[in-house]
C-alpha cells in the first residue's frame, strides 16, 4: 500500500513535443507529491510538487495533474527541449512520513 | 553555495571491507538523509536524522550505521562490505521533514563491493 508505481520506463519524443510521465499511488492518506529531475552524474532536485487541495499546477513548461479519486497523477512538459532529458521521479509523502518514489523514468529528447 | 557535498565521488571496495561516506551541508538544515539508489528501483531511505543527536531507520538499513554529531555533519558507515551493497548512495537534507520542503541532494557516491 506504500508503493508509487512510475511510467513508463523509458521515453523518446521529439523536440517540440509534448512528454508525459505518469505515477500512480495506494495510500489516501499521502497528501504531499513532489517530482524530481536527476541529470547523469548528479543528485535529484525538486522540479514541481502538488498537494490535493487543487487538480493542477504549472510552472513554466511543466504540469502535474491530479486526479484524487484516480489516485493517480502526470506530469507534463511541454514544448519538450533537448536540455529536458533526464531522469524523472515521481513520489508521495505525508506529514512526518519518508518520500516513496517511483522508479523514474528515463526522457530522452530528441533535436 | 556548496549545499550538500559528498565524499568520495566513487570507491571500489573488497567484500568485508569497510568504510565511511561522508556527507556535509551548509544550509543549517535539520533534517538529513541517507538513499541508495538502483537501476530501476527509484531511491529507498537508509538512514535519517531529524537533529543533531537523533537518529532512525529508513526503510533498508541493514548493514549500514550513522551518526549526527553536529548539524553539518551525517556520515554513513559500511560495515562488511557485502556485492548487495554495490550501489549509488546519495545524501540529501531539508529544512522540514519529510512532506513539508524540497530535499535537497549532493551529487552522490558511487561504491562497487566486489
Amino acid at each position: 500500500q506504500q508503493q508509487v508505481k512510475q511510467s513508463p520506463q523509458s521515453l523518446i519524443v521529439q523536440k517540440g513535443g509534448i512528454s508525459i510521465i505518469n505515477c500512480a499511488y495506494e495510500n489516501t492518506a499521502f497528501d504531499y507529491f513532489p517530482w524530481y529531475q536527476q541529470f547523469p552524474g548528479k543528485g535529484p532536485a525538486l522540479l514541481i510538487a502538488i498537494r490535493p487541495d487543487v487538480s493542477e499546477k504549472k510552472e513554466g513548461r511543466f504540469t502535474i495533474s491530479f486526479n484524487k479519486s484516480a489516485k493517480q497523477f502526470s506530469l507534463h512538459i511541454m514544448d519538450s527541449q533537448p536540455g529536458d532529458s533526464a531522469t524523472y521521479f515521481c513520489a508521495a509523502s505525508m506529514v512526518n512520513y519518508q518520500l516513496i518514489w517511483g522508479a523514474g523514468t528515463k526522457l530522452i529528447i530528441k533535436p | 553555495n556548496a549545499g550538500v557535498t559528498q565524499t568520495p565521488k566513487f570507491r571500489i571496495l573488497k567484500i568485508g571491507q569497510s568504510m565511511t561516506l561522508q556527507c556535509t551541508q551548509d544550509m543549517n538544515h535539520n533534517y538529513m538523509y541517507w538513499y541508495r539508489q538502483d537501476p530501476g528501483m527509484g531511491l529507498k531511505l537508509i538512514y535519517y536524522s531529524v537533529g543533531a543527536g537523533i537518529t532512525d531507520k529508513g526503510e533498508v538499513p541493514n548493514g549500514y550505521n550513522v551518526s549526527r554529531s553536529t548539524t553539518e555533519d551525517f556520515p554513513l558507515r559500511l560495515e562488511l562490505a557485502a556485492p548487495s551493497q554495490t550501489s549509488v548512495y546519495f545524501c540529501a537534507s531539508s529544512s522540514e521533514g519529510f512532506g513539508n520542503q524540497p530535499q535537497h541532494f549532493g551529487d552522490g557516491t558511487r561504491l562497487s563491493i566486489l
